[in-house]
């Protein structure tokens, strides 16, 4: 979905370096979320933000850090990356309840791989 | 904690058989349910979803679910599934309980053999 994307698309690093993953929408949401899928896991919420100045941790927030710089845009960090870290990651962005059907919108992922 | 679980790692079906993917939810109070498909190299896209009213819904592709409050549970369906349904799906939850937030299940795989 164009409205979502998502840059890096694919990123190889090596143990220890820092990485962001960015994320932009054009959808006008106030809502932006970080997800990481692992296979037989399913997607597993890593950080959450209601507007520009609400950021909230998520199921698995430890050894991910983020920044919402706009409204637009919602940035995901990887300070020190480990080999355990790799895996698709998925922006999405969501309406808040009430203003229309509450569906997430997904960016097309990027897929990180830390050796 | 809210959970989300679906039954089945891997579905293999052939073409033309009817699919049933089954999800199960934790959380007894209001809930929104969707499930989502994603194509082989492709992002997650919405297939349908409910909030209120008739329990049984219709989505994209001839997909359709039902809500069974008193199961918990959210199960796909498809009368006659065909080779480009291969895809993993995704059931998700989300209630004013958890924060708007959304958990959604580990996946099903499916298989549809031509």
């Amino acid at each position: 979905d164009a409205d979502v994307t998502q840059t890096p698309r694919n990123r190889i690093t090596k143990t220890g370096k820092r990485i962001m993953l960015e994320c932009s929408q054009t959808k006008g949401h106030d809502r932006m979320y970080w997800y990481r899928q692992d296979p037989g896991l399913g997607l597993r919420l890593i950080y959450y933000s209601f507007d520009v100045k609400d950021i909230n941790k998520g199921e698995i927030s430890d050894g991910y850090s983020v920044s919402r710089q706009a409204q637009a845009k919602f940035s995901l960090s990887l300070e020190s990356a480990i080999p355990n870290q790799t895996a698709l990651y998925f922006c999405a962005t969501s309406e808040p309840p009430g203003q229309g059907p509450d569906t997430q919108y997904f960016g097309p992922g990027t897929r990180l791989t830390v050796l | 904690a809210q959970s989300v679980s679906q039954h089945n790692h891997h579905v293999i079906l052939s073409e033309a058989a009817s699919l049933e993917l089954g999800c199960n939810y934790s959380y007894g109070g209001t809930v929104n349910l969707f499930w989502y498909v994603q194509y082989p190299g492709q992002h997650l896209q919405l297939l349908l979803k409910y909030f209120s009213g008739d329990p049984l819904v219709k989505g994209i592709k001839g997909f359709e679910a039902e809500f069974i409050k008193s199961k918990f549970s959210f199960n796909l369906r498809k009368p006659s599934v065909q080779w480009s349904d291969t895809a993993e799906y995704f059931c998700a939850v989300n209630s004013d309980n958890y924060g708007q937030n959304f958990v959604f299940g580990p996946g099903t795989r499916l298989s549809v053999l031509p």
